[in-house]
């Protein structure tokens, strides 16, 4: 079955320090995934995704993700994080064992906490 | 446009009682997801319409139902409710439900069972 691991639950950083957040996933094949950040008390938002193409892709806010089929990873980094970036993060993939889709395979997320 | 829109934001219930929630999808998407959030079990999905019809289905016992109208507006019941059931529960919708399709996810109703 697909599977999500998300490596850290917590990553407490200063605020204007880059930031990493780990992501490995299991498919052996094809793969769309995404980055979700969910503030307090609110839903999901959309940062960026992979269906394919580039590996390199890049959010309007300033962070990029790495899809990279041989470590089965897809790390989300940010060279500069502010404090409104404090939340909780999301790497979720589609679940292809459906036909139709419509089912994200969600990884226990990572808090990351930015610090003045 | 404007999002995905859910009500209530939040419910008390108590034991044994059943609960109906509310999601309206952003206009011209057919899917509907439901998902489970929990500080234990993170997010689980429940299940996914698309057109009025359940496609898929998560491992939840069978008190967790849905349904989806004409319009696309979904609903999820929770029959005899338990205590384990308090969870902000969060429904997305996209286009189609393809795989390549991004889901857009709605506030979440938090529902407290005592």
């Amino acid at each position: 079955a697909q599977s999500v691991t998300q490596l850290d639950s917590q990553v407490p950083v200063f605020e204007e320090a880059p930031v990493e957040l780990r992501c490995n996933y299991s498919s052996s094949v094809s793969v769309y995934l995404f980055w979700y950040v969910q503030y307090p008390n609110q839903g999901l938002q959309l940062l960026l995704k992979y269906l394919s193409g580039s590996t390199l892709v890049e959010s309007i806010n300033g962070f990029e993700a790495e899809f990279n089929k041989s470590q089965t990873s897809f790390h989300l980094r940010k060279p500069s994080v502010h404090i409104s970036d404090t939340a909780e993060y999301y790497c979720p993939e589609s679940d292809l064992h459906y036909n139709q889709g419509g089912k994200l395979i969600f990884g226990q997320g990572t808090e990351l906490s930015v610090k003045p | 446009k404007a999002g995905v829109t859910q009500t209530p934001r939040y419910l008390i219930k108590t034991r044994g009682q059943q609960v109906t929630l509310s999601c309206s999808p952003i206009s011209g998407h057919r899917s509907v997801s439901w998902y489970q959030q929990t500080p234990g079990q993170g997010l689980q999905f429940l299940f996914e319409y698309f057109s009025e019809t359940q496609r898929n289905k998560g491992n939840f016992p069978g008190r967790f139902s849905g349904r989806q109208f004409s319009n696309s507006r979904s609903e999820m019941n929770v029959s005899t409710l338990e205590l384990g059931d308090s969870a902000l529960y969060l429904c997305a919708s996209s286009f189609s439900g393809a795989f390549t399709d991004t889901q857009y996810f709605g506030p979440g109703t938090r529902l407290t069972v005592l």
